[in-house]
């Protein structure tokens, strides 16, 4: 079965825009979480959405935000864009079941120049 | 708060040796802990889990609450071990995961 897609694949913003991240789970996997991935912090968690629903929030700003359709699909939102926030963001989805594995995608590689 | 420490951020080691990759996490509770690897060029995969008890690609990791840690080891390195390995843990079911800062493996030839 097809893999988590994420698109775009890269991504070169000026400061001050803003930016929409789009994440297609693995069908029938209804758990869809973010990560913003840089060389210094490693993964950091940004929120995860499971059934349309927030279930679990990052430390980052309010700037951060997201949201996920009925059909698992999810998007991620960067208002105001910073020089900071230059990095590959992933998506990850997880399936059924108590302890279950998380599914990566490629990532989006953001610049903001 | 859960935290996963991941001490060293570049390990080399020459092809043949043992490998040991460090983590320790901070979790009051029975966490689930992961070990992730990304080779080049390719997406983040999961490697092993503490629950599955099992070796993969040669790796083992033992869960071990005293020292609270959960550290990766191969007996005998391979260059095609090379790759970024990621220590995470969860609390269980659908609870977010946390990560550590991760690894960097070069096993020199």
């Amino acid at each position: 079965k097809a893999g988590v897609t994420q698109t775009p694949r890269y991504l070169i913003k000026t400061r001050g825009q803003q930016v929409t991240l789009s994440c297609s789970p693995i069908s029938g996997h209804r758990s869809v979480s973010w990560y913003q991935q840089t060389p210094g912090q490693g993964l950091q968690f940004l929120f995860e959405y499971f059934s349309e629903t927030q279930r679990n929030k990052g430390n980052f700003p309010g700037r951060f935000s997201g949201r996920q359709f009925s059909n698992s699909r999810s998007e991620m939102n960067v208002s105001t864009l910073e020089l900071g926030d230059s990095a590959l963001y992933l998506c990850a989805s997880r399936g059924q079941g108590d302890r279950s594995e998380a599914f990566f995608g490629q990532g989006t590689r953001l610049t903001v120049v | 708060a859960q935290r996963v420490t991941q001490p060293e951020k570049l390990l080399s080691v020459f092809k043949g040796a043992p490998v040991e990759l460090k983590c320790n996490y901070s979790y009051s509770g029975s966490p689930e802990l992961f070990w992730y690897v990304q080779y080049s060029r390719q997406r983040l995969q999961l490697l092993l889990r503490h629950i599955s008890r099992e070796s993969i690609k040669g790796f083992t990791a033992d869960l071990n609450k005293g020292e609270t840690s959960f550290h990766l080891k191969k007996p005998f390195a391979q260059e095609e071990d090379s790759a970024m390995y990621y220590c995470a843990l969860s609390e269980g079911g659908y609870q977010k995961v946390t990560f550590g800062t991760g690894t960097k493996l070069q096993v020199i030839p």
